[in-house]
């Protein structure tokens, strides 16, 4: 069975520092997903990893995922308040249908 | 394109009533699913479909029903609603092809009392 754990569950930064946000699964799975939520919204797609050492950026945040580790990150460069949300984590079992969510890292972002 | 439409946002049902959540995609993704959302358990799924007469139980069916007679439609039926179920539902819709991710819809937000 898969399970996706993702850590911190929540985190609380200044405005300008730097963070990462860890994704962890526990079966072998190439295609990892980044979405932010924010309050009482549907789910926004942040990046789509496809392969071992896929590493994309968009803004302020870098998505990586080591296949090999299992292992995704998410990295905050700089942060602003605007970053403030919920970030999940979600991996393919098989591709099409079946994702396993993280619980989710909520980020409050301190001016 | 009007993407993943769900209908209705909110709605409350007393224990043991049934209702039909809609949920409608305009882009022939030809994978659609239902998920469920619980504080601290982040999206769980509960139903999907690789196409037009094809579906499957995911992590937690129980008390739900799907049925996906055309590749726009995918509703979702709760059969005789429980506390237990009161979420926030989503339904998605992907393409089959590999280098595409999944588009939500809005959401629909359960109240069962």
């Amino acid at each position: 069975e898969l399970k996706v754990e993702q850590n911190p569950l929540f985190l609380s930064m200044q405005e300008g520092k730097n963070y990462t946000i860890y994704c962890n699964y526990s079966t072998t799975s190439d295609r990892l997903y980044w979405y932010r939520q924010d309050p009482g919204k549907s789910l926004e797609s942040l990046f789509v990893l496809l392969s071992n050492g896929a590493v994309k950026q968009e803004g302020r945040l870098m998505a990586s995922l080591d296949t090999k580790a299992r292992l995704s990150t998410l990295h905050i460069t700089a942060a602003v308040h605007d970053l403030s949300a919920t970030y999940f984590c979600a991996v393919d079992m098989e591709y099409g249908n079946k994702l396993v969510f993280g619980a989710g890292t909520i980020l409050r972002v301190k001016s | 394109n009007a993407g993943v439409t769900q209908t209705p946002k909110f709605q409350v049902l007393k224990t043991g009533q049934s209702m039909t959540l809609q949920c409608a995609q305009d882009m022939n993704h030809e994978y659609m699913s239902w998920y469920r959302q619980d504080p601290g358990m982040g999206l769980r799924l509960i139903h999907y479909s690789v196409g037009a007469g094809i579906t499957d139980q995911g992590e937690v069916p129980n008390g739900y029903n799907v049925s996906r007679s055309t590749t726009e439609d995918f509703p979702l039926r709760l059969l005789s609603a429980a506390p237990s179920q009161t979420s926030v539902y989503f339904c998605a819709s992907s393409y089959s092809r590999a280098g595409y991710g999944y588009t939500f819809g809005s959401g629909t937000r359960l109240t069962v009392v």
